[in-house]
Order: structure tokens, then sequence, then C-alpha cells
């Protein structure tokens, strides 16, 4: 079956530090992938997406490339800071498959001190 | 624009209770579905729609119905509520196919059923 799977949190960093939550997947066809992210007492945002292998998708510094050969699509970011305090989800839908629903990872809880 | 509207915010519940969770979009989105969200689970789906008139199944359906008489409301019905049900529930809308699109999340609403 279809599944997403991303590292455990929490993940805790000091502002400025160099973040990667890696995400891998696995799919019957060939999948468009997701970054989600929400930020306490919110719903989710969309933060990036890829639609099909070797694309990068990137948003508010964030970055994430789609990588058929190792079915990764771990997200990225240079120099974090307090604002990017959130849970992040992966996600992968196929497309046609249940008309495209999303099939999400655990999320991964980030929390960057001062 | 109010885009993804979903009330109440919070809910107790007695088991047995039966209750519905309103959600309502604005943009004209054909697509719409639930979610519910637990610790170290992610989101799972509950029931989605492709428009009006049109409901199915996600992965976790036992225990809610939908309908959906409009393009813009989507409620979620609970007929006799139960403890496992405690959770955070996510609305969403898509003006297409979800995964090729973006998914537009609602705030949630938070129900405790004791």
């Amino acid at each position: 079956g279809n599944s997403v799977t991303q590292m455990e949190g929490p993940v805790t960093l000091s502002e400025e530090a160099f973040l990667t939550i890696n995400c891998t997947y696995t799919a019957t066809g060939y999948p468009s992938l997701f970054w989600y992210v929400q930020y306490p007492g919110e719903g989710l945002q969309l933060l990036l997406k890829a639609t099909k292998a070797d694309d990068k998708g990137s948003n508010k510094g964030f970055e994430a490339t789609y990588r058929k050969e190792t079915t990764s699509f771990h997200l990225e970011k240079g120099s974090v800071q307090v604002s990017d305090s959130a849970v992040y989800f992966c996600a992968l839908s196929i497309y046609g498959g249940s008309q495209g629903n999303l099939i999400f990872g655990k999320g991964t809880k980030l929390s960057v001190k001062p | 624009n109010a885009g993804v509207t979903q009330t109440p915010k919070f809910q107790v519940l007695k088991t047995g209770q039966s209750m519905t969770l309103q959600c309502a979009q604005d943009m004209n989105h054909e697509y719409m579905s639930w979610y519910r969200q637990d610790p170290g689970m992610g989101l799972r789906l509950i029931h989605y729609s492709v428009g009006a008139g049109i409901t199915d199944q996600g992965e976790v359906p036992n225990g809610y119905n939908v309908s959906r008489s409009t393009t813009e409301d989507f409620p979620l019905r609970l007929l006799s509520a139960a403890p496992s049900q405690t959770s955070v529930y996510f609305c969403a809308s898509s003006p297409g196919l979800a995964g090729i699109r973006e998914q537009y999340f609602g705030p949630g609403t938070r129900l405790t059923v004791t």
C-alpha cells in the first residue's frame, strides 16, 4: 500500500541551525509529494510540493527534492528561526487513486530556541 | 475571504450523545474532506466529497456520517459518540483533485468524549 514515514520528533534546534527532516515513502504509482506545516493552535498549511521526480519544491527558505531512486522527500532549511517552530507533515497522493486523497506521515515537531 | 471555517472550536460530549461538526468554505471548491488528528498518528481521512451529492469513505469512517447537499457545506455527524472519538477534527477543501492541488484546512474542532 501507500505510506509515508518521517523522522520521529521532537526536534530541538538553536536559531540559525541547519534543519533536515527526513521523509520516505512507499507508493504503488507515481505520487505527488507535499510538506504541510501546522503552527500551534492552527490548521495545516501547504509549505511546498513536488509533482514529479527530481522536482524541487521551495518556500520560505525551505526546500525538498523529490528523489525517486531513494523514494525520499527530505525537508531542509539552512537557517531556522524561532518562528519556524511548528509540526511538519510529509504527505503523498497518487493521481487518480481515491481521487488523489492525501496520505500523511505522523508529523515531526520542531522547536527552535533563541 | 473566510476560507474554511469550522464550528465549534471545542466540544465536550458524553458517551452515546450525537452531534454535528460544521464545515463551510467560500472558495467554490469541489473537493472537501474530514480528517482526525491523534497524537503520534498524523492525520487520517474520515470521509471526503468530490462534489455536491457525492461522498465516499476514507481510512477511518466508522461512527461518522457525512452529506454534501451544497458546494459550500460538508457537515460531519457523530451518531453515538465514543471515547475513541476524542480527537482534533480538521475539515479541508481543494479546487480539484486533492493531491494535485493544494488543500486548505480549517482551524479544527477539539472534541472530548467522556
